[in-house]
């Protein structure tokens, strides 16, 4: 098995809504990651997870907060976001001690903030 | 910190030639991986191809090739044979080394179009 599950596929959602998106793999992948995709722009990370605790936070707004229950999900919750917010989230997973290996991403979950 | 440059934006190929797509690299790590990524407009990101630095032969899978030139610090992606469903953008990636775990870092990307 090597997928990466996102749900849900759309969202959409106001500025003053709460919502999250969700991340699962079972690869037995102990890094996983949050990457946000602007249109015809390549992906940029937001978060990694290492061992189920964050690790590298890019200098992303608190209005975006990771979470890792263990190490199969991973949850990105959303609060207060604004129209820019609006991106293609993507979910990645690989083995966190090699660079050589490739991450896995999931289908990801197309976000419109109205 | 490392770098990944595709000049290409765009690329038409007719069905069933072979297309390269080009990426370049800079890197001061001795070890380091490249990656190849395509994503269709459904947007799942879909590993193709890896090769290390150090592998002494070009990687294949495949209809995919890797031209990998270290002196040059390049990895072309050769597509042979396209298919319609190759139609896709294509990123070429590194993986980076922070503090605390690994980024991959994407080129521009390509958009490539497989004319019937």
């Amino acid at each position: 098995d090597t997928e990466v599950t996102q749900t849900p596929k759309h969202l959409v959602m106001g500025m003053t809504n709460k919502k999250s998106l969700k991340c699962e793999q079972h690869m037995g992948h102990r890094a996983m990651y949050w990457y946000k995709q602007k249109a015809k722009k390549p992906p940029e990370l937001m978060f990694v997870y290492s061992y189920e605790k964050l690790s590298i936070n890019e200098s992303v707004p608190s209005r975006f907060s990771p979470e890792c229950p263990n190490s199969s999900l991973l949850n990105l919750h959303l609060h207060a976001l604004q129209p820019e917010d609006s991106a293609l989230y993507l979910c990645a997973s690989s083995q966190p001690r090699e660079a050589g290996t490739e991450a896995f991403f999931g289908q990801g979950t197309r976000l419109t903030v109205v | 910190a490392q770098k990944i440059t595709q000049t290409q934006p765009g690329m038409f190929v007719q069905e069933k030639e072979a297309v390269t797509l080009d990426c370049t690299y800079d890197t001061s790590d001795q070890s380091y991986g490249l990656f190849w990524y395509k994503q269709p407009s459904s947007g799942e990101m879909i590993f193709l191809i890896y090769q290390g630095s150090y592998d002494e032969q070009n990687a294949t899978e495949g209809r995919y090739s890797l031209n990998f030139q270290k002196a040059r610090k390049s990895a072309n992606l050769v597509i042979s044979a396209s298919q319609l469903g190759d139609s896709a953008m294509y990123f070429c990636a590194m993986r980076e080394v922070l503090t605390g775990g690994f980024k991959t870092i994407f080129g521009a990307g390509t958009r490539l179009f497989v004319k019937a």
